[in-house]
């Protein structure tokens, strides 16, 4: 079945720092969206990403999808101890209605 | 408005024996799936439901099974639990399942542990 993978698993900042955190799929994806989820929390979603070779920012998080549609990044610039949690890539393949989360990237921030 | 609510917060059951979540989505949200998140891992996509009807269903057994109401409101199920069911279950709700620019919204969540 469809799998996700992202690395690195953990990765641990000074803050100021800039963090990547890189997801693959084992598919090629209709979409793929990116969720921040704070220790003890819930997933919130942060963006979509749909067409190839795709790049949004949000302030200080930049988001690329790849050209061929199966993988994908998120950077964030300047790190922040507010940027501490874990974030999932989701994909969606194509003929699917299921969203599949990556592995997830545990960030934390060091002040 | 509200957001996703979840019911119960928190539960405790003992092996062997069923139990049932429930969720509310955002108004106007037709679409729920849900996700069973064990600690230290990434949700694991269990199913949707769209207008009432399945649209997707993942790796776990029979045990597990849902349905979505006239309301959009949606139930989950579990019979004859085991230990390894023990996770948080995550209810998301959207406006089109899995094509919406706004994501899923999650709720906060139902913390159970199978003793």
């Amino acid at each position: 079945g469809q799998q996700v993978m992202q690395i690195p698993q953990y990765q641990h900042v000074q803050e100021g720092e800039d963090f990547t955190t890189y997801c693959n799929s084992s598919t090629t994806l209709s979409n793929i969206q990116w969720y921040k989820q704070r220790p003890g929390g819930h997933p919130v979603f942060l963006i979509q990403l749909v067409k190839s070779g795709e790049v949004k920012k949000q302030k200080r998080l930049t988001f690329q999808f790849g050209e061929a549609k199966k993988n994908s990044s998120l950077h964030i610039t300047a790190t922040q101890t507010t940027d501490v949690g874990t974030y999932f890539c989701a994909g969606l393949a194509y003929n699917t209605d299921k969203l599949i989360f990556g592995t997830g990237t545990r960030l934390q921030v060091f002040p | 408005d509200a957001g996703v609510t979840q019911s119960p917060t928190h539960l405790i059951k003992t092996r062997g024996q069923h139990v049932t979540l429930r969720c509310s989505p955002i108004s106007g949200h037709k679409s729920v799936s849900w996700y069973q998140q064990v600690l230290g891992q990434g949700p694991q996509f269990i199913f949707q439901y769209y207008e009432k009807e399945e649209r997707g269903r993942g790796n776990f057994p029979d045990r597990f099974s849902a349905r979505q109401f006239p309301n959009y409101s949606s139930e989950l199920n579990v019979n004859a639990l085991l230990l390894g069911d023990s996770a948080l279950y995550l209810c998301a709700s959207s406006w089109w399942g899995t094509t919406s620019n706004y994501g899923y919204t999650f709720g906060s969540g139902t913390r159970l542990t199978v003793v």
